[in-house]
């Protein structure tokens, strides 16, 4: 059974950093891209990021309102990818998933709150 | 970025009648590998999306039949056979053909 769980979400000032996990099983983690996505309260989906498989040289894309202040990496080896976000601001406040490729499998999210 | 635009934003539905959700991009959605990324998700209340069809028209797995996906290169649609009570939710079709991938505004299916 694909399973994608992600972590690390929490309370947050703004300014500062948090960096998410998505931790994956089920399926073989290094043939796939990851992606993450954010839903703010009430609002629809945003794709934020996604990394290549290996294959493809581990690529990123940004969205243009993270890049610069969001990297998403991944570790083969730990079937994990990462989001490290820094410079966080308050229009970051949203559910945060992770997904495999161009959404086929999702997490269930975690909530990261940018507030003083 | 390009624009997907969904109608109706909101559409009630009786049991057992059938219903359908346009999808229209800005640009075309055919890739340079001549598939076309044209995605719908279902997102019922409090859960995390889910896709129930891939590049136009594969249903994914587990999907019930009488969700089907048609359409070409800026428009698509989704239809229900016969609506459930398991299908209220909010309906996302989503382009993943072009950078930044971009979802519709979302139609929010209820029950009559």
């Amino acid at each position: 059974e694909v399973q994608l769980v992600e972590s690390g979400g929490g309370l947050v000032q703004p300014g500062r950093s948090l960096r998410l996990s998505c931790t994956a099983s089920g399926f073989t983690f290094g043939d796939h891209g990851i992606s993450w996505v954010r839903q703010a309260p009430g609002k629809g989906p945003e794709w934020v990021g996604f990394i290549k498989s290996i294959v493809y040289g581990g690529a990123t894309e940004y969205a243009a309102s993270v890049k610069g202040r969001f990297t998403i990496s991944r570790e083969d080896s730990k079937t994990t990818a990462y989001l490290q976000m820094n410079s966080l601001k308050s229009e970051d406040t949203a559910v945060y998933f992770c997904a495999r490729g161009r959404g086929s499998y999702w997490g269930q999210g975690t909530l990261v709150t940018v507030s003083s | 970025d390009v624009v997907v635009t969904q109608s109706p934003l909101s559409l009630p539905v009786t049991l057992g009648q059938p219903a359908s959700i346009s999808c229209r991009s800005s640009q075309s959605l055919v890739y340079s590998d001549g598939n076309t990324y044209l995605n719908w998700f279902q997102q019922r209340p409090g859960q995390s999306p889910r896709r129930l069809i891939n590049k136009v028209s594969n249903r994914d797995s587990g999907v019930p039949d009488r969700f089907s996906g048609s359409g070409s290169g800026t428009d698509f649609t989704l239809k229900i056979s016969r609506v459930e009570a398991e299908d209220v939710g909010i309906y996302y079709c989503m382009q993943g053909t072009h950078w930044p991938y971009t979802f519709g505004q979302g139609t929010k299916l209820e029950i009559k």
